[in-house]
């Protein structure tokens, strides 16, 4: 079975400060998919990253970055210098192919002005 | 290029009556996939199709939901006999082929009453 842990409900920062939102998997496969989505108040899903299970590199994205790592079983995702914009609800998910993910609940990001 | 439409976007059904809910893939996409929110939790998965077929319906309850992508036209995503533990929201998503990233609607939010 798989399962994802985003033990953070909310975050509430104040712009310009950092915010890192905490993923943990649990997976018996081997080989597997990790994502992130972000999903703003319009209500889509918006696709942020997809790293597989033998890629470890550290990946940045201009503000955003992510750190996996396996021997935690972590997959954590920082927003840096945050705007208001970046309010939204962030998944992270977690899959053994590319279409049957399993989502966390989810972390509602708020970045006050 | 339009994303993915789902409609509507809020539908109201009392207990026993029929949901339909509505999704247009990316232009250019031939699989479909559905997924389910219940409050307070992450989405889940239901079911797979790719025109005309079901290639993955694990997800699906086993009575009274029921899907389709047919050759022309929306994917249908069919709630027979509705009760309130339907309530949630439904995401449609579409990718050009099955081994490509996802692309969300909107989400259908369903009630009952």
């Amino acid at each position: 079975a798989q399962k994802v842990t985003q033990a953070q409900t909310e975050i509430s920062v104040v712009e310009k400060e950092d915010v890192t939102l905490d993923c943990v998997y649990e997976t018996r496969d081997t080989t597997y998919y990790l994502f992130w989505y972000k999903q703003p108040p319009s209500g889509e899903l918006v696709f942020l990253i997809r790293r597989n299970s033998f890629d470890e590199q550290n990946e940045i994205s201009g503000r955003y970055s992510w750190n996996f790592q396996k021997s935690t079983s972590s997959f954590n995702f920082t927003i840096t210098a945050s705007q208001v914009v970046d309010s939204a609800v962030y998944f992270c998910a977690l899959s053994f192919n590319d279409y049957k993910l399993s989502f966390g609940a989810g972390t509602t990001v708020t970045v006050r002005a | 290029n339009a994303g993915v439409m789902q409609n509507p976007r809020h539908l109201v059904r009392r207990r026993g009556q029929e949901a339909r809910l509505r999704c247009s893939p990316v232009k250019g996409h031939s699989h479909v996939y559905w997924y389910r929110q219940l409050p307070e939790e992450g989405l889940k998965f239901m079911v797979y199709l790719q025109k005309e077929n079901i290639i993955d319906e694990s997800g699906m309850p086993k009575e009274r939901f029921s899907a389709e992508f047919p050759k022309e036209g929306p994917s249908i995503l069919r709630i027979q006999q509705v009760v309130r533990g339907d309530s949630a929201a439904y995401f449609c998503a579409s990718s050009r082929d099955g081994n490509e990233k996802l692309f969300f609607g909107s989400g259908t939010q369903l009630s009952v009453l």
